[in-house]
């Protein structure tokens, strides 16, 4: 049972450049998540899903785009990186539960620098 | 929105001795409180949660504890060992009426918790 992937794990990008994560869940989880992990920030939210076909802003949108073709993946894009968004990426994913208070199971993370 | 302040930013503790973590938020509506545990290299892990409809929950060697009034709640890990050393974050959600939104949790900014043999 492999939960949630992420991948790639690493990545060095230059300004300007694009690419996609990718997250993958084999939970059958309704609920996906991105957020970003910043030194003294904590995990802030970026965008997230509560189900196949439908996406959400969260704290942190600027700069990033996601989609949810299919239920179990979660795609983060990145259009024209800038330094900013250097930072590691967690994809995260949850059941749909009562009162919407179901643990988050997180991925490893993805580790991007924008130079 | 909510807002969560987590103290202090790192701990060290001796092998065998408690360690406590704080976590205050602003919203009053919040009613979930979870602890996720991150290890080096790893995504955080749920360790303890609780609502707010209680005041203390306890998990072995880990328990967490909620003052509504005060708005804070409290991480407490008695025993400590070394592989408890990781960091530690505590996060918050406001009262959702409709299911179905998605679990929005606010994070603290982590704590670095270190068990010295």
């Amino acid at each position: 049972n492999a939960g949630v992937t992420q991948t790639p794990k690493f990545r060095v990008l230059k300004t300007g450049q694009s690419m996609t994560l990718l997250c993958a869940q084999d939970m059958n989880h309704e609920y996906m998540y991105w957020y970003r992990q910043d030194p003294g920030m904590g995990l802030r939210l970026i965008h997230y899903s509560v189900g196949e076909g439908t996406t959400a802003k969260g704290e942190v949108p600027d700069g990033y785009n996601v989609s949810r073709l299919k239920k179990q993946n979660f795609l983060l894009g990145l259009e024209s990186a800038a330094p900013s968004q250097t930072s590691v990426y967690f994809c995260a994913s949850s059941y749909k539960t009562s009162g919407n208070t179901g643990e988050l199971f997180f991925g490893e993370g993805s580790r991007l620098t924008v130079l | 929105g909510e807002n969560v302040e987590q103290h202090p930013s790192t701990l060290s503790v001796q092998e065998g001795d408690s360690a406590v973590i704080k976590c205050t938020y602003s919203d009053s509506a919040s009613n979930y409180f979870p602890w996720y545990k991150q290890e080096l290299g790893k995504g955080p892990q749920l360790i303890i949660d609780i609502r707010s409809n209680v005041g203390e929950k306890k998990d072995q060697r880990i328990a967490v504890t909620l003052n509504k009034t005060a708005k804070h709640f409290s991480l407490h890990i008695t025993e400590t060992q070394p592989e408890d050393s990781a960091v530690y974050f505590c996060a918050a959600q406001p009262r959702t009426i409709l299911t179905g939104g998605g679990n929005k949790l606010t994070f603290g900014t982590g704590t670095q918790l270190k068990v010295e043999l």
